[in-house]
């Protein structure tokens, strides 16, 4: 069984740039979590998708986006990216998005912004 | 507000030494309980998680975490630390508010003394 898989591992983008993170779910898992962990914290979510729609939000600003597609995969967008964006991005499997399904988390893409 | 206080930011040990990481968390319902380990520039690895039931919770690598439901905490041990348990240590808790997600302690930076 493959775990949670996200691309690429690292990259360096400049302010005001487009960024597009990837990630792969586990087999049978219809749920993809966001979280961004900024140097010295916590993850923080994001946004989280459930059957291809936004199923709940955290405190993050619209220009950070994303998509869910048939196989469930998903996509981090961040438009007009700041220097504050850097950060490592996780993203994070489940069997569904109701309480107490466990999430199981992706090596993380590492996102400097210059 | 739902939250997960980590007190202690840096902790020092040493080699067979034994060890305890402190989670208060702040949570309306019965919590599920995470810990996570993160080794520099890697992702989380989860070490142990409560749900319900025994509230002494046996995770790998040795670790184990009480839940005391009275003193709102989850603290993380291990009688005997090895030079390889250096890292951050995150304390979750998983919440439905709006959806289910992870809310996140700060971490706590283990060091181990030779």
């Amino acid at each position: 069984e493959t775990g949670v898989t996200q691309s690429p591992t690292h990259l360096i983008k400049t302010r005001g740039q487009q960024v597009t993170l990837r990630c792969s779910s586990q087999s049978g898992h219809n749920t993809v979590s966001w979280y961004q962990q900024a140097l010295g914290q916590g993850p923080q979510f994001i946004f989280q998708y459930y059957r291809e729609e936004e199923n709940g939000r955290g405190n993050f600003p619209p220009r950070f986006s994303g998509l869910q597609f048939p196989n469930y995969s998903s996509e981090l967008n961040v438009n007009a990216l700041e220097l504050d964006d850097s950060a490592l991005y996780l993203c994070a499997s489940s069997l569904d998005w109701t309480s107490g399904n466990e999430q199981f988390f992706g090596p993380g893409t590492r996102l400097t912004v210059l | 507000a739902q939250s997960v206080t980590q007190p202690d930011i840096h902790i020092t040990v040493s080699e067979g030494a034994s060890l305890e990481l402190r989670c208060n968390y702040s949570y309306g319902a019965t919590p599920y309980l995470f810990w996570y380990v993160q080794s520099p520039g890697q992702g989380l690895q989860l070490l142990l998680k409560y749900f319900s039931g025994d509230t002494l919770v046996q995770g790998i690598k040795g670790f184990e975490a009480e839940f005391k439901r009275s003193q709102s905490s989850f603290n993380l041990r291990k009688p005997s630390v090895h030079w390889s348990d250096a890292a951050e240590y995150f304390c979750a808790v998983g919440a439905t508010s709006g959806t289910y997600k992870y809310i996140f302690g700060t971490g706590t930076r283990l060091k181990v003394l030779a």
